[in-house]
């Protein structure tokens, strides 16, 4: 089954670290673009960064940049998320998200999501 | 930086069409997907690329994009069908979504 699975989140205090990973299987990795959205407990999803299916390529939104770095491994099928700095406000669900096929070509949605992993920030 | 706006909520009876909305200014220039998200779980893409529906989303479900407003419609809803939607737009290399609509089946 083509899968995205997320691991790394837990309970940080404000002002530390974590580091997210997300293991895929079943599709070849390399070719996609891949992302990080997050859900705050009862709130919306907000789009947090992508990288490009080569790694050259990362953006971020303006409420992570700075403070959150996304990577990949194409030889281990594993998108990373470091983040530094955390605050409060971090606290989410952080789910692993799969671009579609056209991603290149300008059209940037979502067909694949992991289960998510929950970060929360608090002392 | 880019914003696109939906109703919080939309009801609906079983059988009847729904339609939820996303308002974004000058949307229709650009491309707009949605997401359906049942409680506890991950978001599902329900429409990409305005209009097209991803392999194992039920004919039921299309959409429109034009203007301002980007437009799911749910034909003959079902129960399974209650959930949240969100509709999602891209804009100078960020990505943006809606607050997201409840649809309540009922």
């Amino acid at each position: 089954e083509v899968q995205l699975l997320e691991s790394g989140g837990g309970l940080v205090q404000p002002g530390g670290s974590l580091r997210l990973s997300c293991a895929a299987s079943r599709f070849t990795f390399s070719s996609y673009a891949l992302s990080w959205v997050r859900q705050a407990p009862g709130k919306g999803l907000e789009w947090v960064s992508s990288i490009s299916h080569s790694g050259e390529s990362t953006y971020y939104a303006d409420s992570v940049k700075g403070r959150f770095t996304i990577s990949r491994d194409n030889s281990k099928n594993t998108l990373f998320f470091q983040m530094n700095s955390l605050r409060a406000e971090d606290t989410a669900v952080y789910y692993c998200a799969k671009g579609g096929p056209d991603w290149g070509s300008g059209y940037w949605y979502f067909d694949l999501w992991g289960r998510g992993t929950l970060v929360t920030v608090s002392s | 930086s880019y914003e696109v706006t939906q109703p919080p909520s939309v009801s609906v009876s079983p059988g009847q069409t729904a339609t939820i909305t996303c308002s974004g200014e000058r949307l229709g220039d650009k491309y707009a997907c949605w997401y359906q998200q049942k409680p506890g779980q991950s978001p599902v893409l329900v429409i990409y690329r305005d209009s097209k529906r991803p392999s194992g989303i039920p004919e039921r479900f299309s959409g429109s994009n034009s203007g301002n407003t980007a437009t799911l419609t749910i034909s003959g809803t079902q129960t399974m069908d209650e959930a949240e939607y969100f509709c999602q737009a891209w804009d100078s290399s960020s990505v943006v979504f809606g607050g997201g609509t409840k649809l309540t089946v009922l």
